[in-house]
């Protein structure tokens, strides 16, 4: 139980241009989902916190206008890079809590580049 | 604030031999702490967990991990290390403590190499 995808696995886009990633909780309702962003061969950095039905909550440096959250219901979120630029280009990382629990299901990330 | 400390990026050990990652915390809640595991291009999975009950906490895998708070510490460790344990390895703190949304705050990151 407790599975978490993302779609896609990988996308390659041209800069100036949109990309879409959904992360899905498969198996229960997610109240909060994260999202996260690494770059190679470092950490996760939390980019915002999304709770359904409400704005998300971006940390300090993330361009919210850049980066557009959706929680639009229990089992889905998107996370839009609008205007990708290369430096755009990093592994995004999704996890989903459970409206009866504090633990964070990752989903499997989905690695971005923009050329 | 919450933070954490990984020493070691890197940590190479021969297989059977003990695994040893080092973590640090800073938090000025009781916090949550959590050990999670990356392979390569894939998501986080998580080895184990210490929220505030046995300071001992065994998890997947043969791994586990003590709570030390005098010493603000949460290493990581396995008696005998395996070749499919090379991965890289992430310590995380949450504010779940104080009620909070519990989002992570995560170490560097540990690098475990392991050599046949």
């Amino acid at each position: 139980g407790a599975v978490v995808s993302q779609h896609p696995s990988w996308v390659i886009c041209k800069s100036g241009t949109s990309v879409k990633i959904e992360c899905r909780s498969l198996d229960f309702q997610a109240t909060t989902m994260f999202w996260y962003r690494q770059f190679p061969k470092q950490s996760l950095m939390l980019m915002a916190t999304s709770n359904e039905g409400s704005k998300a909550t971006y940390e300090q440096g993330v361009e919210k206008d850049k980066f557009l959250i959706n929680h639009a219901s229990l089992t889905l979120s998107t996370l839009t890079v609008t205007s990708a630029h290369p430096e755009d280009s990093s592994f995004y990382i999704c996890s989903a809590t459970p409206a009866s629990s504090y633990e964070q299901y990752f989903g499997p990330g989905t690695r971005l580049t923009v050329t | 604030a919450q933070s954490v400390t990984q020493l070691g990026s890197h940590v190479s050990v021969s297989e059977g031999a003990l695994v040893l990652l080092r973590c640090n915390y800073s938090s000025s809640v009781p916090p949550y702490l959590f050990w999670y595991v990356q392979y390569p291009n894939q998501g986080l999975q998580l080895l184990l967990k210490y929220t505030s009950a046995a300071t001992l906490v065994k998890g997947i895998n043969g791994f586990e991990a003590e709570f030390k708070k005098s010493e603000t510490s949460f290493h990581l460790t396995k008696p005998s290390a395996h070749m499919s344990d090379a991965a890289e390895y992430f310590c995380a703190v949450s504010d779940l403590g104080s009620g909070n949304t519990g989002k992570l705050i995560f170490g560097q990151g540990t690098t475990l190499q392991v050599k046949p």
